[in-house]
C-alpha cells in the first residue's frame, strides 16, 4: 500500500476487555515497530520486529501486552484485560532499509473506560 | 541508557518570527538524530535526520538542525515560521535499532 495502515482508528474498551490492534506496514519493509503515545507525551517504544522475529520487546509494559507478526508482514498488538492506564494512541511504524527512515501510521486511539 | 530531552514544551510565535527548538540527547555510542513533526490530526512525519558528515542538516519546509557533539544537542531552527508550521515537534535518537523520542514541543504560530 501507499503507507502504513492501522486499524481500527479508534477503539473504546471496557476495563478488563481484550483488544487487538492491527498494523499493515509498507510492502517490503522488513522492520516494524510499535509505540505507545500517551496524551501530552512523546511516543514510547514497545517492541520491534525484523520480519517475523520479535527482536526487542523491552518496552512492553506488562505481560498483558503481546505482539506478533507471524508472516513477516501484518502485525497485531494485543492487550489483555485492559486497564485505564492503557489508554493511549498506539503507533505502528515500518522502516525503509538503507535509510533508517521510519514511516508511521496514523495510530489507533484506545480509550479504556 | 538512551534518552532525549526537549526543554520547551509549548512555544507560541507570530508569523515571520524565527524558531529554535532545543533538543539534547544522551547516548554513549554512535547516534542517529531525527526531528519529526505531527500536524493536527495527522501522523508523524520526518522533517530531517543526521547520521554523519556535515553537522548542519537541512530538511523539508525550510527547517534545519545543527548537531553539536560537544553539547549533545540537535536543535531545530527555522528563520521565519508560518501559520502552517503549527504542530507538535519531536526530537528522536536511535542507537542500534529503536528510536527514542523526546516528550515533544507544541508550536503555535499566530497569524
Amino acid at each position: 500500500g501507499a503507507g502504513v495502515s492501522q486499524s481500527p482508528r479508534y477503539k473504546v474498551a471496557k476495563r478488563g476487555q481484550d483488544v487487538a490492534l492491527r498494523c499493515d506496514p509498507i510492502s517490503g519493509h522488513v522492520s516494524l515497530f510499535w509505540y505507545q503515545q500517551a496524551l501530552g507525551q512523546g511516543p514510547e517504544f514497545l517492541t520491534y520486529f525484523q520480519n517475523e522475529a520479535q527482536l526487542d520487546k523491552s518496552g512492553l509494559p506488562s505481560d498483558r501486552f503481546f505482539a506478533e507478526r507471524p508472516e513477516g508482514s501484518v502485525s497485531t498488538l494485543k492487550i489483555q484485560r485492559t486497564q485505564q492506564e492503557d489508554s493511549a494512541v498506539y503507533l505502528c511504524a515500518s522502516r525503509e532499509e538503507g535509510t533508517a527512515k521510519l514511516f508511521f501510521g496514523s495510530g489507533t486511539q484506545l480509550s479504556v473506560l | 541508557a538512551q534518552s532525549v530531552s526537549q526543554h520547551n514544551h509549548h512555544v507560541i510565535l507570530s508569523e515571520a518570527a524565527s524558531l529554535e527548538l532545543g533538543c539534547n540527547y544522551s547516548y554513549g555510542g554512535t547516534v542517529n538524530l531525527f526531528w519529526y513533526v505531527q500536524y493536527p490530526g495527522q501522523h508523524l512525519q520526518l522533517l530531517l535526520k543526521y547520521f554523519s558528515g556535515d553537522p548542519l542538516v537541512k530538511g523539508i519546509k525550510g527547517f534545519e538542525a545543527e548537531f553539536i557533539k560537544s553539547k549533545f544537542s540537535f536543535n531545530l531552527r527555522k528563520p521565519s515560521v508560518q501559520w502552517s508550521d503549527t504542530a507538535e515537534y519531536f526530537c528522536a535518537s536511535s542507537g542500534f535499532q529503536k528510536l527514542v523520542f523526546g516528550t515533544g514541543t507544541r508550536l503555535l504560530v499566530s497569524p
